[in-house]
């Protein structure tokens, strides 16, 4: 069972405030990195992932890094808005044996965004 | 355009007493997934059916039974309901086109409470 481990747990930011995130996960065997965003009484939703060394991924205000040598991926949030207040998880897929892969998510790191 | 339906979305159990979790889709997805959220921890794999007519073993499968009744439909039976499972329960879906990278579509959830 991979370690996928997100930091903070949570925090809260004022509306306008830039803020980023930490997602870390085992290098051995990395395949890809996903980032989901899950709002409140929703269910999760895709936002990126990535697969390369070095990859960066854009949607809006939100981005994503990855560093799969040192094995960590940043998301930033430019300017939150109340909107972006979600929990915000990420998983990595990795290579398990016997030509199985599999897929391991972190704890999610909780958003509030005050106005 | 409905995506993927759970049903019940709540259930109360009593210790002991069995209950199937309904999966249904209409993105004519080959693979399903199942699974839970505990407080705490991130999202964890009950089973998974990679294409109608199989199923395969997840992270955490004891004191689940699943069924890949046919394309759309992937359900999730406890047998004999333990405190322990109370949980949040989601099914997943990903096309056959996203692959490792491909992202997963998930249902509503459905919280199932075990006294």
């Amino acid at each position: 069972i991979l370690n996928v481990e997100q930091s903070p747990q949570s925090l809260h930011v004022q509306e306008g405030d830039s803020t980023n995130f930490t997602c870390s996960f085992p290098s051995s065997n990395f395949y890809a990195l996903h980032w989901y965003r899950w709002e409140t009484a929703k269910s999760p939703e895709a936002l990126f992932v990535m697969t390369l060394n070095g990859d960066e991924k854009k949607k809006g205000r939100i981005s994503a890094t990855l560093n799969t040598k040192e094995g960590y991926s940043y998301l930033y949030i430019k300017g939150s808005q109340p909107e972006d207040s979600a929990t915000y998880l990420c998983a990595s897929t990795a290579y398990s044996g016997a030509g199985s892969y599999q897929l391991t998510f972190g704890k999610g790191t909780k958003l509030s965004v005050i106005p | 355009n409905a995506g993927v339906t759970q049903t019940p979305k709540f259930q109360v159990l009593k210790t002991g007493q069995s209950m199937t979790l309904q999966c249904a889709q209409d993105m004519n997805h080959n693979s399903m997934y199942w699974y839970r959220q505990d407080p705490g921890m991130g999202l964890r794999l009950i089973y998974y059916s990679a294409s109608e007519g199989t199923t395969d073993k997840g992270e955490v499968p004891n004191g689940y039974n699943v069924s890949r009744l046919n394309k759309r439909e992937f359900s999730l039976r406890l047998e004999s309901a333990a405190p322990s499972q109370t949980s949040v329960y989601f099914c997943a879906t990903k096309g056959r086109s996203g692959g490792l990278t491909g992202e997963l579509f998930f249902g509503e959830g459905s919280r199932l409470t075990v006294l």
